[in-house]
């Protein structure tokens, strides 16, 4: 049963424009999530993440936002640029465990 | 500083041999998970070691999957007879503490 969904497999921008990627989650208990950005043949990077006490994350054109009453968290990315092309995973967490739940992941591609 | 390295990169296994695959965490990084990850899938749970004590291995699919981490730092994921179903990317991760996890490039495990 997957406790976290990316329901987009991908998704396409042009350079410039923002990128809004999201994600959806079943467990009330999570109250940690986290978006990872990962390249062909390496593990995943950490980008940004937020906590249950907040609704809004911001770090440079990055910015996760958290619904917590409808379950879902969207990343935006603003502006857009060709680096930016990679699959983006989403993962949560519960203060009560230990482990990380990884959505299937977006790819994302920015088109010069 | 070095991040999470893992070893070896690739791995090509016939159906029913032994694999072991290595995992260095970054250095003083007490918590140190293994997660699986099948094509187009996000990484998925196998285990959780805090220094040296093995606290959660629910992921784990089967008793052919046996890791250790026996002095606290390396960590060493054991698959015992391998089977076609095994293929996958094998991620290591270590954090020091709730907030990221840095993970290793992982390790693409082919079981003909």
């Amino acid at each position: 049963d997957q406790q976290v969904k990316q329901n987009s497999p991908s998704l396409s921008v042009q350079e410039g424009r923002i990128s809004i990627l999201n994600c959806d989650y079943t467990n009330s208990m999570f109250d940690y999530f986290l978006w990872y950005k990962k390249y062909p043949a390496e593990g995943p990077t950490f980008l940004i993440s937020i906590s249950s006490i907040k609704d809004k994350n911001e770090d440079g054109r990055f910015t996760v936002f958290l619904n917590k009453s409808a379950k879902h968290l969207s990343l935006h990315i603003v502006p857009s640029q060709p680096g930016d092309s990679a699959v983006y995973f989403c993962a949560a967490s519960a203060q009560t465990g230990n482990q990380f739940y990884f959505g299937t992941g977006t790819s994302l591609t920015v088109i010069p | 500083g070095a991040g999470v390295s893992q070893s070896p990169r690739y791995k090509v296994a016939k159906r029913g041999q032994d694999v072991a695959l290595r995992c260095d965490p970054i250095s003083g990084h007490v918590s140190l998970f293994w997660y699986q990850q099948a094509l187009g899938q996000g990484p998925e749970f196998l285990t959780y070691f805090q220094n040296e004590a093995q606290l959660d291995k629910s992921g784990l699919p089967s008793d052919r999957f046996f890791a250790e981490r026996p002095e606290g730092s390396v960590s060493t994921l054991k698959i015992q007879r391998t089977q076609q179903e095994d293929s996958a990317v094998y991620l290591c991760a270590s954090n020091r503490d709730r907030n990221t996890q840095y993970f290793g490039p992982g390790t693409r495990l082919t079981v003909l």
